[in-house]
């Protein structure tokens, strides 16, 4: 059985910086072609990719967040790290981490519950 | 980015009744290998989003087979046979063709 969690701050300041795991089990990301990725939704929003890392360590982040982004994994531990600087407002949104199966093209096939985060001073 | 769009933005469903949800890419979702990698979540309310189907038309696990989903391209449709009160909230297609996936806007489906 495949699980997906997130976990992190519920509430963060304006230009500090959001840390969230997710913690998952079933599958290993060292298994060729895995991946684990992060999709944001604001409130009342549609789903917006954000970053994605893979079994051999690469790496994709959306193009408007790459400064802000830094995605990491801890195989021992079946966890995926993400980082996001400078925390606005804006970013004000649910977060979930899905698993991006092991095949070709990116299916996200299994999500966690998701962790609100609310930027706000 | 890929842009994706959806119509129509919302539909109201009698419990029985069928329902089409149209998805168009701004580019083609072909791949080189032949495939075409197109996908549909639905997101239930206060629920995290779970896949309906991947590669256009293959039923994730666990789908019912009411859900089916076709196309080629870039256009796109996701049919509902018959809606269950279980089958509302939003719909979503996204592409995987090329980083950043990219989602659509999204159809809220409402049972009337």
């Amino acid at each position: 059985q495949i699980t997906m969690k997130e976990s992190g701050p519920t509430l963060v300041k304006p230009t500090q910086t959001l840390t969230l795991t997710c913690t998952f089990s079933g599958f290993s990301l060292s298994t060729s072609g895995m991946g684990v990725g992060w999709i944001r939704q604001p409130p009342g929003k549609a789903l917006e990719w954000l970053a994605l890392i893979y079994w051999n360590d690469d790496k994709g982040y959306r193009p408007s967040l790459t400064s802000r982004l830094t995605i990491t994994k801890d195989t021992s531990k079946n966890q995926v790290v993400l980082t996001m600087t400078n925390m606005d407002p804006v970013d004000t949104a649910t977060y979930y981490c899905a698993r991006r199966a092991p095949v070709v093209g990116q299916r996200l096939d299994y999500w966690g519950p998701g962790t609100v985060v609310t930027v706000s001073s | 980015d890929i842009v994706m769009t959806q119509t129509p933005l919302s539909l109201s469903v009698t419990p029985g009744q069928p329902a089409s949800i149209s998805c168009k890419s701004s580019q083609s979702l072909l791949w080189g290998d032949g495939k075409t990698y197109m996908y549909w979540y639905l997101q239930k309310p206060g629920q995290s989003p779970e896949l309906l189907i991947y590669e256009v038309s293959s039923r994730f696990s666990g789908v019912p087979d009411r859900f089916s989903g076709s196309g080629s391209g870039t256009d796109f449709t996701l049919k509902i046979s018959r809606v269950e009160a279980e089958d509302a909230g939003v719909y979503y297609c996204m592409q995987g063709i090329q980083l950043p996936s990219t989602f659509g806007p999204g159809t809220t489906v409402d049972i009337k």
